[in-house]
Parts: structure tokens; C-alpha cells; sequence
């Protein structure tokens, strides 16, 4: 019983096409949020979700629009892609005022833009 | 601006020896200190926190020595084990509430020799 999950795991496209990653969570979570981490493993927070309400947009292209149909799910939209859009993408979540806020991140999927 | 530095890049280690990563922030706002665990083609998982009223804080091998005054904490294992080869990051985040978000480290490659 996977706690949060992504698909897919590997995406591979050409430059300019339109992708989605879709991510759940079983966790009962209010909060979800997606990270981008390059290829030197940093990791740095691109959106956060609250109730389906976005709560933090750092500095990212609007080429990216993080979408939440409902609190349990949080995908992510890229148009027009671009070589430097290759990376992992995490989704994680949380719950407000539990645990220390810890986050549970999902396994991961592996964009390449060629 | 990097909010938490961390450091070393990578770290070597043979079985059965201590590995000691650290890590410094600048926000004296932070209130919160996790440590995330990262396995290959894995996403990030919570290893151990620390709030800034303790000092330090053990669970099993794992410890984290926290140091308010200098703005500075570290992540100890001991009896370093094969198994515990994997990336680290060290993360701060301040207050609570649905717009809680860790900023983390630049993470550190442990490898643990048999």
C-alpha cells in the first residue's frame, strides 16, 4: 500500500511537447507538494498545495501549472518543454499540525527532454 | 542566497566507523531540523528531526547535535553500516501551518565501505 505515488516513473520526450505527472496520496494528507531535483541531487520546492488551494509558488516558469482536482491527488503540467526541465520530480505531502509537518515524498519520475 | 549549507560533498567511510555530516542556516526563524535519508531511485525519507529547545536527539546509530548559537547542526551515525550508503540531506523550515516549507541542504553522498 503504496503512501504516495507518481506515474510515471521515467518520462522521456522531445523538446517543445506538453507532459503531465500525476501524483496521489493515501495518506490523508491536506498538503502536497512538488520538488524539483537537478542532476547534482539538489532538491528545491517548486509548488505546495493546501486543500487544493496553492498555498507556495516559487520562482518557476509558468510553463509549469501544478493542477489538484481534490486533496489527495497533485499533478503537474509542463508545456513546451526545454533541455533544462530534465530532472526528478518528487511529489511529497503532509499534514498541517501533525508530526512536525513531516513530508512523505513519492518515488520519483525521471524527466528527459531531448 | 543558500539558506542551509551543508557539508561534505561526498563522505567515505569504513564499516563499523562514525559518519559526521554537517550543516549550517542562516534564517534564525527556523524552528524545525530534519534529516532525510535518499536511496538510489528512491525519494527522499525522514530520518531523524530536531527542534531548537534540545541539544541533540538519538534514535538508534542515528544522532543529531544541534548548536542554536552558531546556527549549526550535525548528523552523527555510528557503527556506520554498508547499508546506511545513501545521500543526506540536512532541511529547515520555519513555523507551521499550511505554508510550512523545508528548504534543504545541497545533500551529502555517504558511502560505507564493508
Amino acid at each position: 500500500d503504496t503512501a504516495v505515488s507518481q506515474t510515471p516513473k521515467y518520462l522521456v520526450t522531445q523538446m517543445g511537447n506538453d507532459k503531465s505527472i500525476k501524483c496521489e496520496q493515501n495518506l490523508g494528507h491536506d498538503t502536497m507538494y512538488w520538488y524539483k531535483q537537478d542532476s547534482k541531487k539538489f532538491l528545491k520546492i517548486m509548488f505546495s498545495y493546501n486543500n487544493k488551494e496553492l498555498i507556495i509558488n516559487e520562482t518557476v516558469p509558468n510553463r509549469f501549472s501544478p493542477k489538484s482536482p481534490d486533496k489527495a491527488h497533485l499533478n503537474l503540467h509542463i508545456n513546451s518543454l526545454e533541455l533544462g526541465d530534465s530532472a526528478v520530480y518528487f511529489c511529497a505531502s503532509s499534514q498541517v499540525g501533525a508530526a512536525l509537518g513531516t513530508q512523505y515524498f513519492g518515488p520519483g519520475t525521471r524527466l528527459t527532454v531531448l | 542566497q543558500q539558506q542551509v549549507k551543508q557539508s561534505p560533498q561526498s563522505l567515505i567511510v569504513q564499516k563499523g566507523g562514525i559518519s559526521i555530516i554537517n550543516c549550517a542556516y542562516e534564517n534564525t526563524a527556523f524552528d524545525y531540523f530534519p534529516w532525510y535519508q535518499q536511496f538510489p531511485g528512491k525519494g527522499p525519507a525522514l530520518l531523524i528531526a530536531i527542534r531548537p529547545d534540545v541539544s541533540e536527539k538519538k534514535e538508534g546509530r542515528f544522532t543529531i547535535s544541534f548548536n542554536k548559537s552558531a546556527k549549526q547542526f550535525s548528523l552523527h551515525i555510528m557503527d556506520s553500516q554498508p547499508g546506511d550508503s545513501a545521500t543526506y540531506f540536512c532541511a529547515a523550515s520555519k513555523g507551521g501551518g499550511s505554508n510550512y516549507k523545508l528548504t534543504f541542504g545541497k545533500g551529502t553522498l555517504l558511502t560505507v565501505n564493508p
